[in-house]
């Protein structure tokens, strides 16, 4: 059973444009909120977290929302370029526990 | 640096062989996790460690096994057992609780041949 679930699995945006990608979870113990890039043949890298007294967390063109009453999260990516192309996940855990669920994965495209 | 180190990058293994995969870490975290990755699909736990000594299965821990002699070291062993090993195997490591989320090694492709 996963308990993340994310959407789109894949998506493809032009350059400039704005990636979206949903993820939502049940256990409503989860109080951390990570995202990782993986670009192919590489290892998966943390590229903004979230924590659910937050709304909105913004790191460059990297933007986190988080709706704790619906029990979801997203990720946007604004102006998205070439070089954001690659798969990204979603997670959640709880402190005390430490173990990561992931979500299942969006393959995103840049086309120039 | 502080990182974890997968190796080797890529593995070939005969069909009915055991083949080990290597994971080290020098960021003194206590826990460690071995994930699988098939093409197009997300990340599934194999096995985890929150401690020297003691190891969790995860969600296919079946045809593997790990040992975790040394906080530094956590070794992934493919055995025969695992009727379909070909996929990218990726070991990640954390502060164990806390929100800090993980830290990946570059992975290691194993084929059969």
């Amino acid at each position: 059973q996963q308990q993340v679930k994310q959407s789109p699995q894949s998506l493809i945006v032009q350059k400039g444009g704005i990636s979206i990608i949903n993820c939502a979870y049940e256990n409503t113990a989860f109080d951390y909120f990570p995202w990782y890039q993986q670009f192919p043949g590489k290892g998966p890298a943390l590229l903004i977290a979230i924590r659910p007294d937050v709304s909105e967390k913004k790191e460059g063109r990297f933007t986190i929302s988080f709706n704790k009453s619906a029990k979801q999260f997203s990720l946007h990516i604004m102006d998205s370029q070439p070089g954001d192309s690659a798969t990204y996940f979603c997670a959640a855990s709880i402190d005390s526990w430490g173990k990561l669920q992931f979500g299942a994965g969006t393959q995103v495209v840049v086309t120039p | 640096d502080g990182g974890i180190t997968q190796s080797p990058k890529y593995l070939f293994r005969k069909e009915g062989q055991n083949v080990t995969l290597s994971c080290e870490q020098n960021l003194n975290h206590d826990a460690m996790y071995w994930y699988r990755q098939d093409p197009g699909q997300g990340l599934r736990l194999i096995y985890y460690s929150q401690i020297v000594n003691d190891f969790q299965k995860g969600d296919i821990a079946e045809g593997y096994s790990v040992s975790r002699e040394k906080k530094e070291s956590f070794p992934l062993t493919v055995t025969s057992a695992q009727k379909n090993p070909t996929a990218f195997y990726l070991c990640a490591s954390s502060t164990g609780v806390g929100p800090y989320g993980y830290t990946f090694g570059s992975g290691t492709r194993l084929t059969v041949v």
